[in-house]
């Protein structure tokens, strides 16, 4: 069964750092995909970054790239100069399967990151 | 542009009355539809997913109904709440084939069960 791990409940940043945020993945599907999504506290979810595993390279937008190491099964997500609105929290999830007629994603349980000024 | 609508934003009902939690997508046509509940500091459960009207998928047993009778109305029901059920509840829409994987969530609605 696929799973997402995210060991890291809660992180504190200083303004303007750079912040890794962990995910970890299973699955035993060779065709999967890899997303970030930020929470405000206002709770809406919003989309942030997709790695495909047959991707080669690092998906990277604007300030958000993911750290893809798939022999480690890894898709951490790198933030670089952190803003106070980054102040969040951030789910890791996964997708299976290439042709799935529908997008079926599991969530990680989240890390909420603090950027302190 | 796609935009996506839940309402009511917020709710609160007693224990045993029925619910109804309506999303609709504008902007895109055929969308996969999703309905997720998420505990109060949880991640998101699926609980619902729809490829098309009339076409209803359910990943977790439990007192609640999914139903789409248009193509981009997506409606979450129960017939007699429980405490269990309060959470946030979100709605999603997501393109079909290959490589339209993002989904695009809704504003969300707070369901308190008292």
């Amino acid at each position: 069964a696929q799973k997402i791990t995210q060991t890291q409940p809660g992180m504190f940043v200083q303004e303007k750092e750079a912040v890794t945020l962990d995910c970890t993945y299973d699955t035993s599907d060779p065709s999967y995909g890899l997303f970030w999504y930020k929470q405000p506290s206002s709770g809406e979810m919003i989309f942030l970054i997709y790695q495909g595993s047959y991707d080669q390279q690092n998906a990277t937008e604007g300030r958000y790239s993911l750290n893809f190491q798939k022999a480690r099964k890894s898709a951490n997500l790198v933030i670089s100069a952190s803003q106070l609105g980054d102040s969040a929290m951030y789910f890791c999830a996964m997708r299976e399967g290439r042709y799935s007629s529908a997008s079926k994603i599991i969530f990680g349980s989240g890390t909420r990151l603090s950027i302190r000024p | 542009s796609q935009t996506i609508h839940q309402w009511p934003a917020t709710l609160v009902q007693p224990v045993g009355s029925p619910l109804s939690l309506e999303c609709t997508v504008e902007g895109t046509s055929n969308p996969n539809l999703y309905w997720y509940r998420q505990a109060a500091g949880r991640g998101l459960q699926l609980l619902f997913y729809s490829i098309g009207i009339d076409q209803i998928s359910s990943e977790v047993p439990q007192n609640l109904s999914a139903s789409r009778p248009q193509d981009r109305q997506f409606i979450l029901s129960s017939k007699k709440l429980l405490l269990s059920d309060s959470g946030f509840y979100l709605c999603a829409w997501s393109g079909q084939g290959v490589g339209s994987y993002e989904q695009y969530f809704g504003p969300g609605t707070r369901l308190t069960v008292t």
